[in-house]
């Protein structure tokens, strides 16, 4: 069975920083694009940034948002995907999900996110 | 950014009766349109993917509609356990894809 499970949350002062996993079991993660999404109460659900499969390059691509202070890798020996958020501030404050962009037909926008890990919770505060 | 819209916000069916739930995209994003539920305390799960795709083992009283700019998903007969909050997803422009703000339906 396919399992995500997120890990690393916490309370952390502005400014600071805090590193998520999220562990993959009954699949390779180096095989899979993989997607960090947040959510909050006040702007729903947010697309954060994704890494591609080893194949296809293991490139990232992040929001806006948080370029330049966000950066995910991968660990393929413990099958594991990061998110390192660094410079944070008190509006990263959300529930981090990672979740596997799964593929229905070729063309690049046909994909779902599927599935979604548990969640962690970050909380940006002083 | 393509901005993704529902309606309405939150809205109360009894058992049985039909639930129709409307997303507008801020420009035309053909069929790359998923629709979620998300229940309390747990992550999103794919509904409906290309529009009007049942994604496999989702009861077939959801049903999704639409194209272009103008989307919507239907519960044919709501049923308790679709207590949730559900939300559309564009994917036209990966991989800045953006999610609707989320309908939340209750039981009248």
């Amino acid at each position: 069975e396919v399992h995500l499970v997120e890990s690393g949350g916490g309370l952390v002062k502005p400014g600071g920083s805090l590193r998520l996993s999220c562990v993959a079991s009954g699949f390779t993660l180096s095989g899979a694009w993989m997607s960090w999404v947040r959510q909050t109460p006040e702007k729903g659900l947010e697309w954060v940034g994704h890494m591609k499969s080893k194949a296809d390059g293991g490139t990232t691509d992040y929001a806006e948002f948080v370029k330049g202070r966000f950066t995910i890798s991968r660990d393929d020996s413990k099958n594991t995907l990061y998110l390192q958020m660094n410079s944070l501030k008190n509006e990263d404050t959300a529930v981090y999900y990672c979740s596997t962009e799964g593929k229905y037909c070729s063309s690049p926008g046909c994909y779902w996110f599927d599935p979604w890990g548990q969640g962690t919770l970050v909380t940006v505060s002083s | 950014d393509i901005q993704m819209t529902q309606s309405p916000s939150s809205l109360s069916v009894a058992v049985g009766d039909r639930v129709t739930i409307t997303c507008r995209a801020s420009q035309s994003i053909g069929s790359y349109l998923n629709w979620y539920q998300q229940k309390p305390g747990k992550a999103p799960q794919v509904l409906i993917y290309a529009a009007t795709s049942l994604r496999s083992g989702v009861p077939s009283r959801f049903s999704g509609s639409g194209s272009g700019t103008g989307f919507t998903l239907t519960i044919s007969s709501l049923q308790p356990e679709d207590v949730a909050t559900y939300y559309c997803q564009q994917t036209y422009s990966t991989p800045s894809i953006t999610f609707g703000q989320g309908t939340r339906l209750e039981i009248k």
